[in-house]
């Protein structure tokens, strides 16, 4: 199948700075890209929707400009998290959307970036 | 309204046995896809199965099962003959409509231990 690779799988940074995650989707193009947040023993949460040279659209709650996401290209898509505080410690999530292929099989899902803010 | 109800928080099931995790939805958009994903400890998402809400037979992708009751909103992952490696959290998501966003809603999850 279809590898979406993030990077880095693991970060430990201090409070007040910025840390940025890339999503790659290494042998397919991505139109459309998406970004998760889990919390320990918690389901997926949506972030962002990530489009590919258009702004992301963030669902409700999601601070835009704490959560910056760029789309620069069909196959890298990016989220900094700014300013981090302790509490935006989570596992980052992202998936890739293929641009053709079976409808059940056009998602893949990266290995997730786990983020500790200190 | 929890769109994704997944009521089951834990389970236990026997080496080679099957057992069935519960997930019931809420939608009225008639087009819509229910998914199935294994999350090991490490953290990755695994794609398991795929049911679409016109499609007519279940779902089954070799040891997976999807029992898809479309009156009662449920779709029900079966994983037969169990093995050791199942050990993990089961989320179950869907997508409605068919618009291009493509975004998936997830359940709260279920973590399933395989005893040998």
């Amino acid at each position: 199948g279809a590898v979406v690779s993030q990077h880095p799988s693991w970060v430990i940074c201090k409070s007040g700075t910025s840390v940025k995650i890339e999503c790659r989707s290494l042998d397919f193009q991505a139109t459309t890209m998406f970004w998760y947040r889990q919390f320990p023993k918690q389901s997926l949460m949506l972030m962002a929707t990530s489009n590919e040279g258009s702004k992301a659209t963030y669902e409700q709650g999601v601070e835009k400009d704490k959560f910056l996401i760029n789309h620069a290209s069909l196959t890298l898509s990016t989220l900094t998290v700014t300013s981090a505080h302790p509490e935006d410690s989570s596992f980052y999530i992202c998936s890739a959307r293929e641009v053709s292929g079976t409808l059940a099989g056009e998602l893949f899902f990266g290995e997730g970036s786990r983020l500790t803010v200190l | 309204a929890q769109k994704i109800t997944q009521t089951q928080p834990g389970m236990f099931v026997q080496e080679k046995e099957a057992v069935t995790l519960d997930c019931t939805y809420d939608t009225s958009d008639p087009s819509y896809g229910l998914f199935w994903y294994k999350q090991p400890s490490s953290g990755e998402m695994i794609f398991l199965i795929y049911q679409g809400s016109y499609d007519q037979q279940n779902a089954t992708e070799g040891r997976y099962s999807l029992n898809f009751q479309k009156a009662r909103k449920s779709a029900n992952l079966v994983i037969s003959a169990s093995q050791l490696g199942d050990s993990a959290m089961y989320f179950c998501a869907m997508r409605e409509g068919r618009d291009s966003s493509y975004k998936l809603i997830f359940g709260s999850g279920t973590r399933l231990l395989v005893r040998p």
